[in-house]
């Protein structure tokens, strides 16, 4: 089976600026997690779909958005972008049903918010 | 809310040797799920080895085993026979469930482990 793919792996943007972040997950996996990475704050939860449906969100501003097509790919969406923003962004896929919500993880994103 | 640490943020170990990497955590729930996650300089997150909180013998991979304390909340990583692609950062995470809205995954601050040729 074909891994978790993100694409863009690296993006530079400037402030102010919108993003749109891509993620396919692991064939017949359903849900789709984000995190963000960065080395002040670590790993953050950013949210989870799951059958295209918002399960979960972390704390973060509206400016992060995301969705899940009927395909279970994934986007999401960073507006007005801020210096911050910079960071490794990485999506995991999930079958949840088995293997005991282990959840894959592609390559990141890799942002920079000049 | 659960929380995970890792206290130790840089570790080192000669080859062929045994390091022990520790995590604690703190929760109210009573099922749940750890995980250790290697994340190598090319970022890609892999995951190590699993334990689910309802299982009391710890879990095994190869070289890598977990310390399970259930009532201390730790959750300790040993890898054996340490080899040099074993190099990267460590992280310790927690689940507490599949489904529902606690089914992300909390990380720890990570550990990055150095391995001496």
């Amino acid at each position: 089976k074909a891994g978790v793919t993100q694409t863009p792996r690296y993006l530079i943007k400037t402030r102010g600026q919108q993003v749109t972040l891509s993620c396919s997950p692991i064939s017949g996996h359903r849900s789709v997690s984000w995190y963000q990475q960065t080395p002040g704050q670590g790993l953050q939860f950013l949210f989870e779909y799951f059958s295209e449906t918002q399960r979960n969100k972390g704390n973060f501003p509206g400016r992060f958005s995301g969705r899940q097509f009927s395909n279970s790919r994934s986007e999401m969406n960073v507006s007005t972008l801020e210096l911050g923003d910079s960071a490794l962004y990485l999506c995991a896929s999930s079958f949840l049903g088995g293997e005991m919500g282990e959840q894959f993880f592609g390559p990141g994103t890799r942002l920079t918010v000049l | 809310a659960q929380t995970v640490t890792q206290s130790q943020p840089e570790m080192s170990v000669q080859e062929a040797e045994t390091v022990t990497l520790s995590c604690t955590y703190d929760t109210s729930e009573s099922d749940y799920y750890l995980f250790w996650y290697k994340q190598p300089p090319s970022r890609q997150m892999i995951l190590v080895i699993r334990q689910e909180a309802y299982k009391q013998q710890n879990a095994t991979e190869n070289r890598f085993s977990v310390n399970f304390q259930k009532a201390a909340k730790s959750f300790s990583l040993k890898i054996s026979d340490s080899q040099l692609g074993d190099a990267a950062m460590y992280f310790c995470a927690y689940r507490s469930g599949l489904t529902g809205a606690n089914s992300k995954l909390t990380f720890g601050k990570g550990i990055t482990l150095s391995v001496r040729p």
